[in-house]
């Protein structure tokens, strides 16, 4: 089984549809992190948690806010989703900052 | 604060060829550097890291990467590439005074022709 799953893979919706990604892990980390990942652009931090009471903004936040209800799960929300929040998504866990990240498998989102 | 520039997005080079993927960083305080790879339709995953101690970093797949402070570089090296190396390669880099961020570079796609 995959230490870090996310649901769902794939998904199309519309602009001003709310939507939420989710992420869980089995690794027993920590540090949690949501990027976002456009073409030529690499990597962009969205959002990252310490721990279940401790949530942070990344360089690019506006427009998404998260949930961290466990340990393992760690949510990423667009309230009202629009075109250019089309991209991948990844979700990582770390044990420290210094530490390997270990990535999910990304959520491609659409938004028409 | 800390930025990464990797200076090529795209590198063909021919199956048994070596190859130099190339990483500069920019900080004003110690870093940590590290490569990540991304096959096809996949997450990233760990190739090498720079913690501290000696500047010639081995990891997996055969991959290497020296650290130069003096040029605040941190090229990823291979000798000879195989056409399972085809992905993208990330840079990486966290400054020391950071409880959290690792900022990454655009990417560098890797295709290896037969």
């Amino acid at each position: 089984d995959a230490d870090v799953t996310q649901t769902p893979r794939n998904r199309i919706t519309k602009t001003g549809k709310r939507i939420m990604l989710e992420c869980s892990q089995t690794k027993g980390h920590d540090r949690m992190y949501w990027y976002r990942q456009d073409p030529g652009l690499g990597l962009q931090l969205i959002y990252y948690s310490f721990d279940v009471k401790d949530i942070n903004k990344g360089e690019i936040s506006d427009g998404y806010s998260v949930s961290r209800q466990a340990q393992a799960k760690f949510s990423l929300s667009l309230e009202s989703a629009i075109p250019n929040q089309t991209a991948l998504y990844f979700c990582a866990t770390s044990d420290s900052f210094a530490d390997t990240q270990y990535f999910g498998p990304g959520t491609r989102l659409t938004v028409l | 604060a800390q930025s990464v520039t990797q200076l090529d997005s795209q590198v063909p080079v021919f199956e048994e060829a070596p190859v130099e993927l190339r990483c500069n960083y920019s900080s004003s305080v110690s870093v940590y550097l590290f490569w990540y790879v991304q096959y096809p339709n996949q997450g990233l995953q760990l190739l090498l890291k720079y913690l501290s101690g000696s500047t010639l970093v081995k990891g997996i797949n055969g991959f290497e990467a020296e650290f130069n402070k003096s040029q605040t570089s941190f090229h990823l090296r291979k000798p000879s590439v195989h056409i399972s190396d085809t992905a993208e390669y990330f840079c990486a880099v966290s400054e020391f005074s950071s409880a959290s961020k690792i900022i990454f570079g655009s990417g560098t796609r890797l295709s290896i022709r037969p």
